[in-house]
């Protein structure tokens, strides 16, 4: 069983939105820093965006800070990216990752693009 | 913002080999560093964490050290399962920073 699973990727034209969700099993959801990261086509790994286990604490990096708001459903094992403003730049594959705690990523979904284009 | 930097960036190897590669921070960081395996189309996997300690099911040949500014990731015995392309990535101030990457090819 794979333990997150992406959706909600695809097409939009700059200026969109768009929101990716990732659903979690096998785990429990509830006592974990989740996170995003992005991955341009061709280009190396991008932090975006992580949330408490509480939602207590959020970080963005500075790329994406004011335009993307990340949040979770801890009683529907769920995270969420909503992504404003999109640029050509945002494109990429999207992962939704777990922090162990160390702190380090140990499980990561298959990924989701996003592609911004006319 | 912390910056990592990785090298080399492609390194071309053969089965057996003993392989090292570096990640440099921009300013001296915490233990908090972590090795990551990319093949290509699939997500990122563990390998390394807290500098040099080896996830659970990654192969012993696996192995990380370093301190402050400078950090290795050493594959001890090249296997063919091991071209792919490698990430460190720090954590510090609530951020998570990735090394831009050290593709691992076949000599």
């Amino acid at each position: 069983e794979v333990p997150l699973v992406e959706s909600g990727g695809g097409l939009v034209k700059p200026g969109g939105s768009l929101r990716l969700s990732c659903a979690a099993s096998g785990f429990t959801f509830s006592s974990f820093t989740m996170i995003w990261v992005r991955q341009p086509p061709g280009k190396g790994l991008e932090w975006v965006s992580s949330i408490s286990s509480s939602s207590n604490y959020i970080y963005y990096a500075d790329s994406v800070e004011g335009r993307f708001t990340i949040s979770r459903d801890n009683a529907k094992k769920s995270l969420y990216l909503q992504m404003d403003y999109l640029s050509a730049e945002d494109t990429a594959v999207y992962y939704c990752a777990r922090d162990e705690g160390e702190p380090a990523i140990d499980y990561w979904g298959q990924g989701t693009l996003v592609t911004v284009s006319s | 913002d912390i910056q990592m930097t990785q090298s080399p960036s492609t390194l071309s190897a053969s089965v057996g080999d003993r392989v090292t590669i570096t990640c440099r921070a921009s300013q001296s960081i915490s233990r908090w560093l972590a090795w990551y395996q990319q093949k290509p189309g699939k997500a990122p996997k563990l390998l390394i964490y807290k500098v040099s300690t080896l996830e659970s099911g990654v192969p012993s040949r696996f192995s990380g050290s370093g301190s402050g500014t400078e950090f290795t990731l050493t594959i001890s015995s090249l296997q063919p399962d091991d071209f792919a392309t490698y990430y460190c990535q720090q954590y510090h101030s609530n951020t998570y920073t990735f090394g831009q990457g050290t593709k691992l090819e076949v000599k």
